[in-house]
């Protein structure tokens, strides 16, 4: 079964900080997609990023880097130079698509939550 | 281009009524799913819909719950009998195919009395 878990619950941070959200999963699929979702204070989930098992290549898209490592199955997220606009729940997602062929549901970790204060 | 537009956004019913949620995914997006959050369950999987058809309704938690979409589009959630615990908010995804992200709508907020 799918598991993905966010050991962090809430990280408070001053502006301008760095900030790294931790997320490990576990699947016995070998073919697997992982996603990170934002929810800000006003609830709806916005996607931010989608890696595919085949592809450990990190990347950085402004502020934002992701690292995404299969040897020890983590998926973290960095934010740099944290903002107030980055005050937000978290989500790391997975979802399986190799063994049956399966229907890409996500499975969701806790979430952690993010205040960046002024 | 519309997002994921979910109807409505908030409702408050009497325990053991019926209730009915409403999805209208992305166009173009033959991939839909429903999701429930709730503080003690966090974001639960309730089913997928390829098209018309639903291959995977293990998420529903009881046989009071119920989904259809029609015309590939659509959807509709039904939860017969509420009770207090079907409190949540109910959250609709769409995406082009499965493994693609999933776009959300804002969600409906369902409050039992």
């Amino acid at each position: 079964a799918q598991k993905v878990t966010q050991a962090q619950t809430e990280i408070s941070v001053v502006e301008k900080e760095d900030v790294t959200l931790d997320c490990v999963y576990e699947t016995r699929d070998t073919t697997y997609y992982l996603f990170w979702y934002k929810q800000p204070p006003s609830g709806e989930l916005v996607f931010l990023i989608r890696r595919n098992s085949f592809d450990e290549q990190n990347e950085i898209s402004g502020r934002y880097s992701w690292n995404f490592q299969k040897s020890t199955s983590s998926f973290n997220f960095t934010i740099t130079a944290s903002q107030v606009v980055d005050s937000a729940v978290y989500f790391c997602a997975l979802s399986e698509a190799g063994l049956t062929g399966a229907n890409s549901k996500l499975t969701f970790g806790k979430g952690i939550t993010l205040s960046v204060r002024p | 281009g519309a997002g994921v537009s979910q109807s409505p956004s908030n409702k408050v019913t009497e325990k053991g009524k019926d209730v009915e949620l409403r999805c209208d995914p992305i166009s173009g997006h033959t991939a839909l799913y429903w999701y429930r959050q709730s503080l003690g369950q966090g974001l639960e999987f309730l089913i997928y819909f390829q098209g018309n058809s639903a291959p995977d309704k293990s998420g529903l938690p009881s046989d009071r719950f119920s989904a259809e979409r029609t015309g590939g589009s659509v959807s509709t959630l039904t939860i017969q009998r509420t009770q207090q615990e079907d409190s949540a908010v109910y959250l609709c995804a769409s995406s082009l195919a499965r493994g693609q992200p999933q776009h959300f709508g804002d969600g409906t907020r369902l409050s039992i009395l």
